[in-house]
């Protein structure tokens, strides 16, 4: 079973758009985070939510939001989506140091 | 910004070859990490040291740590066509609830 999972794998919309990527962990963690990897494969931290409350927000734009429905459930959604949203974005869970990473959602903005 | 950073920005060596991958950092940590991602797919936790050890093992992979020096490496000892990836450090920042990622050193080994 995977312990984190993403959907959808592949994203490709329009500039303006508002799309959404869900994330699921089955491990049972108390973090989960939102990742951004951009096409020079740094990776830089957007979210991450503990015990379903926001404990960093980096400089993100607020055209994103992340949800959490639950503890296995931290959803990301994107506004007014801009060519430059288009990278690699990565959900993963903790509940001590150690991060697990889902695959992968690849965000194309046209 | 990045914490770590990593070099080389891209290794490549015969299978049979040690590889080693070098992290800087810039500001004090609770413990490093080093991750692998391999292409397309998402990172993959390898080994974590705390910052109160100097060197760990875990199979073929050696990490060392010099927080005076604010670095760390890791070797990959007889290096695999597998072990084609890019490896990424990630410190766990003090004081901070959070970890940063380096870019990242893309290493291929050649069969």
């Amino acid at each position: 079973d995977t312990a984190v999972s993403q959907t959808p794998k592949y994203l490709v919309t329009q500039m303006g758009n508002d799309k959404s990527i869900k994330c699921e962990q089955n491990l049972g963690h108390d973090t989960m985070y939102w990742y951004k990897q951009d096409s020079k494969k740094f990776l830089k931290i957007m979210f991450s939510y503990n015990n379903k409350e926001l404990i960093i927000n980096e400089t993100v734009p607020n055209r994103f939001s992340p949800k959490s429905p639950d503890k296995a459930h931290l959803n990301l959604h994107i506004n007014s989506l801009e060519l430059g949203d288009s990278a690699v974005y990565f959900c993963a869970s903790s509940r001590l140091e150690t991060q697990y990473f889902g695959p992968g959602t690849r965000l194309l903005v046209l | 910004s990045q914490q770590g950073e990593e070099d080389p920005q891209a290794l490549s060596i015969q299978e049979g070859e040690n590889a080693t991958m070098n992290c800087s950092y810039k500001t004090s940590i609770n413990n490093l990490q080093w991750y692998r991602q391999n292409s397309g797919r998402g990172l993959v936790h390898l080994i974590l040291i705390r910052s109160n050890e100097r060197e760990k093992h875990s199979g073929r992979l050696r990490v060392t740590l010099d927080t005076s020096k604010k670095s760390s490496s890791l070797l990959i000892t007889a290096s695999r066509a597998a072990d084609t990836a890019s490896y990424f450090c990630a410190t766990d920042v003090l004081n901070n609830n959070d970890m940063r990622f380096g870019a990242g050193t893309r290493l291929t080994v050649k069969p």
